[in-house]
């Protein structure tokens, strides 16, 4: 099955800096790439995802890639704000199947 | 509209205890799972369906049952309860294969003491 990989686990950064979390995954069938944002207490919220036909996507300050060939996925986010702290998950899919999630990268951002 | 209602939002089981956890939608959505969240663990898939009738094995289903008769109720059961089910327990669901991503209830903390 699908083996989702994410890293750093922990992410520190000063305000207006970027930050990037990268994820691998293990089955090349996958086509389907969201990343959510969880805050403390809270469910994850979906903040971008991205089909295997899509190289990047943006979306104001968050955007995301995708490597077919390397399957690896990542998430930028520019401009960073304290609001921003969160825990981050990404996760891939295939069709007919559910969403397999990478073990999550806590983000802090001190002003 | 109130998309996924997963109910108790808290619960206190003794070890060996059965019971059921329950997840509702009203978007019509064919795709529903349960994961668990664990300190460091992530997500990880339990059961999950496709559709009414249908469901399947996660990461780890051990200790769990789940049927779907209808498309709208996805529930999970703990059969005999463990302090190792001690966690928060989250349903979602999703268009078959329509762009959105899951819809996330609000989760379920579950203690088994």
């Amino acid at each position: 099955g699908e083996n989702v990989e994410q890293h750093p686990s922990t992410l520190s950064v000063q305000e207006g800096d970027s930050a990037v979390i990268k994820c691998t995954y293990s089955d090349s069938a996958s086509n389907y790439f969201p990343w959510y944002k969880q805050e403390l207490g809270k469910r994850p919220q979906l903040i971008i995802d991205i089909r295997s036909n899509v190289g990047e996507k943006k979306d104001q300050r968050i955007a995301v890639t995708l490597n077919k060939t390397a399957k690896h996925f990542s998430l930028h986010i520019t401009e960073t704000q304290p609001e921003d702290s969160a825990v981050y998950f990404c996760a891939a899919r295939q069709a007919g199947t559910a969403l397999i999630f990478g073990k999550g990268t806590t983000l802090s951002v001190s002003s | 509209n109130a998309g996924v209602t997963q109910t108790p939002k808290f619960q206190v089981l003794k070890t060996g205890q059965s019971m059921t956890l329950q997840c509702a939608q009203d978007m019509n959505h064919e795709y529903m799972s349960w994961y668990r969240q664990d300190p460091g663990m992530g997500l990880r898939l339990i059961h999950y369906s496709v559709g009414a009738g249908i469901t399947d094995q996660g990461e780890v289903p051990n200790g769990y049952n789940v049927s779907r008769s209808t498309t709208e109720d996805f529930p999970l059961r703990l059969l005999s309860a463990a302090p190792s089910q001690t966690s928060v327990y989250f349903c979602a669901s999703s268009y078959r294969d329509r762009v959105g991503g899951y819809t996330f209830g609000s989760g379920t903390r579950l203690t088994v003491v």
